[in-house]
């Protein structure tokens, strides 16, 4: 079964520099989420999109940005790199008001 | 502020004995309570879930139980392998108003062989 795809799974970047992370859902889930996990912590909720809007907003710093395209692929744009930003982020996606599924993270290190 | 507390932090326990997660709530709008697990790098996937209209839903080795008076629910591994060691959440979500979940903290589990 096709499961949410992101790329880059891996990604070193400098601090003030600026990274952007990809997510293809799963075909026919109308809603994307992304998450943040800091090493041995819960994930985070950053945002979230419904059919290619907006729905919620989460911890979600303001040098972040997200958009869901009209393909429904969705990309995390992050400016002015922090170390504080190395995490794992998770995308995932789901149907309507249902399960949640999650890709298996990109690993952004800041340094 | 955690609007779900989960426990213990960590566990350890023996192949064939028994893990027990425990997880707590505040808010009463939360319908549906999903169970991840964790490996090492890995996305979270998603293990078993309930909603309040049940007080324990089983599959195979994997047992919720849910108290919605006491607005607690646990996790309950039986007969559990050294391959069930990874990190747990439990997450809770409403159905109303704009859909996401929210993690507990995770507990990582550890099974002896």
């Amino acid at each position: 079964a096709a499961g949410v795809i992101q790329s880059p799974r891996h990604l070193i970047k400098e601090k003030r520099e600026t990274a952007t992370l990809k997510c293809y859902p799963i075909p026919r889930h109308d809603t994307v989420y992304w998450y943040q996990q800091g090493p041995g912590q819960d994930p985070q909720f950053l945002i979230s999109f419904y059919e290619k809007m907006q729905s919620d907003k989460g911890s979600i710093p303001d040098r972040f940005s997200a958009q869901q395209f009209s393909d429904y692929h969705s990309e995390l744009n992050m400016s002015s790199l922090e170390l504080g930003d190395s995490a794992l982020y998770f995308c995932a996606s789901s149907p309507t008001r249902n399960t949640i599924y999650f890709g298996e993270g990109s690993w952004l290190t800041v340094v | 502020q955690q609007q779900v507390k989960q426990s213990p932090q960590s566990l350890i326990v023996q192949k064939g004995g028994i893990s027990i997660i425990n997880c707590a709530y505040e808010n009463t709008a939360f319908d549906y309570f999903p169970w991840y697990q964790q490996f090492p790098g890995k996305g979270p996937a998603l293990l078993i879930a309930i909603r309040p209209d049940v007080s324990e839903k089983k599959e195979g080795r994997f047992t919720i139980s849910f108290n919605k008076s006491a607005k607690q629910f646990s996790l309950h591994i039986m007969d559990s392998q050294p391959g069930d060691s990874a990190t747990y959440f439990c997450a809770a979500s409403t159905t109303s108003g704009t859909y996401k979940y929210i993690f507990g903290t995770g507990t990582r589990l550890k099974v002896l062989a």
